[in-house]
C-alpha cells in the first residue's frame, strides 16, 4: 500500500518570503499523480498544484513550484512571495494512474503554514 | 458551472442514530468519492463511486454504506453512529479522463 509522509506538522514564513513544504511517499509503482491540496479554515480542499510521474519537468503554477524527485521519492512544493492568504492546512495527496488505486486519493497528515505579517 | 456541493454543512446526532450525507459532483463527473477527516486519523479514503458502481472501498466497518444515483449524486449512510463518528466528511468528484479531484466544503458531523 502506498504512505504519504509530511515530516513538518507546522511551518511559518514572514509576508513576502519563501517556505518550501516536504513531502516523501512510498510506493512500488511507476505511473501516478503526486498533488498539493490546501484547506483554509473554511475547510474546501483546493488543488494547488498537481504532477505527474512520468513528466521529469517540475510542475509551476504562478508562486506555486515543485521539486519532484522521483527516485527519491520526494515532492516538496515551494510557495514565494507568501500572501497572508497562503495560511492554510497543506496535504500531499498520492493517486495510482491505473488500477484500483486509480479511485482514492492517498494524504499525508497535512502542515500547517502560517504567514507571519 | 457549479463546484461540489455537499448538504448539510452541520449535523449534530446522537449515538445509536443513522445518519445521511449527500454530494452533487461537478456536473458532467461520474466519478465520486468520500473521505472522513478526523485530527487523529487524518483523511481517510471511505468509497468511490462511479456511474452508480462501487469500485473501491476503504477500511471502515459496514456501518458506512453509500450509493450513487443516475444523475451521478451521491449519498453516504452511517448506521448506528457512535461517537468517533465526529469527523468532517467530504466528497469529491473527478471526471472520467480526470486528472484531480475536486471537493465539496464538507459536512460537519458531530455525534453526542
Amino acid at each position: 500500500a502506498q504512505t504519504v509522509t509530511q515530516s513538518q506538522p507546522e511551518m511559518s514564513v514572514q509576508e513576502a518570503e519563501t517556505v518550501t513544504l516536504s513531502c516523501t511517499y512510498d510506493t512500488s509503482e511507476s505511473d501516478y499523480y503526486l498533488f498539493w491540496y490546501k484547506q483554509p479554515p473554511s475547510r474546501q480542499m483546493i488543488l494547488v498544484i498537481r504532477q505527474e510521474a512520468y513528466k521529469q519537468q517540475n510542475a509551476t503554477e504562478n508562486r506555486f513550484s515543485v521539486n519532484f524527485q522521483k527516485a527519491a521519492k520526494s515532492f516538496s512544493l515551494k510557495i514565494s512571495d507568501s500572501q497572508l492568504g497562503d495560511a492554510a492546512m497543506y496535504f500531499c495527496a498520492y493517486r495510482s494512474a491505473r488500477g484500483q488505486g486509480a479511485q482514492k486519493l492517498v494524504f499525508g497528515q497535512g502542515t500547517r503554514l502560517t504567514i507571519n505579517p | 458551472k457549479a463546484g461540489v456541493t455537499q448538504t448539510p454543512r452541520y449535523l449534530i446526532k446522537t449515538r445509536g442514530q443513522q445518519v445521511t450525507l449527500s454530494c452533487s459532483p461537478i456536473s458532467g463527473h461520474r466519478s465520486v468519492s468520500w473521505y472522513q477527516q478526523t485530527p487523529g486519523q487524518g483523511l481517510q479514503f471511505l468509497f468511490e463511486y462511479f456511474s452508480e458502481t462501487q469500485r473501491n472501498k476503504g477500511n471502515f466497518p459496514g456501518r458506512f454504506s453509500g450509493r450513487q444515483f443516475s444523475n451521478s449524486r451521491s449519498e453516504m449512510n452511517v448506521s448506528t453512529l457512535e461517537l468517533g463518528d465526529s469527523a468532517l466528511y467530504l466528497c469529491a468528484s473527478r471526471s472520467w479522463a480526470g486528472t484531480e479531484a475536486f471537493f465539496g466544503q464538507g459536512t460537519r458531523l458531530t455525534v453526542v
